[in-house]
């Protein structure tokens, strides 16, 4: 149990393009899902945490008009990358849990993660 | 804010053999958890241990055990029996129970199993 799933696990396009990478959780009710970012041989950074049907919560130092995050139902939460430049090409997994964001002790399971590739 | 410190960057150890990765956070919080997850090359994030901190006894999974050190603020992982399969970045993870479900991750420490 507890399947995250993350789509398209690699996608390559051109500059200035927008990309959406899709995070699912497949046998469970995700009330919270967080975005990671992660470069080369690096550690996690957490971009965002979204709750169903609200804004999500974005860390210091990200572009909230750049990755525009949405958490429409309690299965799938959506990033999207607006206008991305080679410089956003990263590591991007999210994760999802099935409390909520605060007081909740219920464990984050992870996607396998997209590779983003900007040209 | 809570900060975790993995000074290992890489370490090797040989096949059967036993290995310890350390970790050491910093928070003024006395209830928390403290993980460590494993990255393998497919970058999928595994769970390999979790402790609460409340609990003075030290979790084990199998061949994983960790030694938590609460007042010393330390939590290593021990890996015996070292296996191929084991090779992986390791990274070392904080969660608040007070202040939501955010992991706060460690820079990660690169294992090499040699045969």
């Amino acid at each position: 149990g507890a399947v995250v799933s993350q789509h398209p696990s690699w996608v390559i396009c051109k500059s200035g393009t927008s990309v959406k990478i899709e995070c699912r959780s497949l046998d469970f009710q995700a009330t919270t899902m967080f975005w990671y970012r992660q470069f080369p041989k690096q550690s996690l950074m957490l971009m965002a945490t979204s709750n169903e049907g609200s804004k999500a919560t974005y860390e210091q130092g990200v572009e909230k008009d750049k990755f525009l995050i949405n958490h429409a139902s309690l299965t799938l939460s959506t990033l999207t990358v607006t206008s991305a430049h080679p410089e956003d090409s990263s590591f991007y997994i999210c994760s999802a849990s099935a409390g909520r964001s605060a007081y909740s002790n219920q464990p984050q399971h992870f996607g396998d993660g997209t590779r983003l590739s900007i040209l | 804010a809570q900060t975790v410190t993995q000074s290992q960057p890489e370490m090797s150890v040989q096949e059967a053999e036993t290995v310890t990765l350390s970790c050491t956070y910093d928070t003024s919080e006395s209830d928390y958890y403290l993980f460590w997850y494993k990255q393998p090359p497919s970058r999928q994030m595994i769970l390999v241990i979790r402790q609460e901190a409340y609990k003075q006894q030290n979790a084990t999974e199998n061949r994983f055990s960790v030694n938590f050190q609460k007042a010393a603020k330390s939590f290593s992982l021990k890996i015996s029996d070292s296996q191929l399969g084991d090779a992986a970045m390791y990274f070392c993870a904080y969660r608040s129970m007070e202040y939501g479900n955010k992991l706060v991750f460690g820079a990660g420490t690169i294992l090499r199993v040699k045969s």
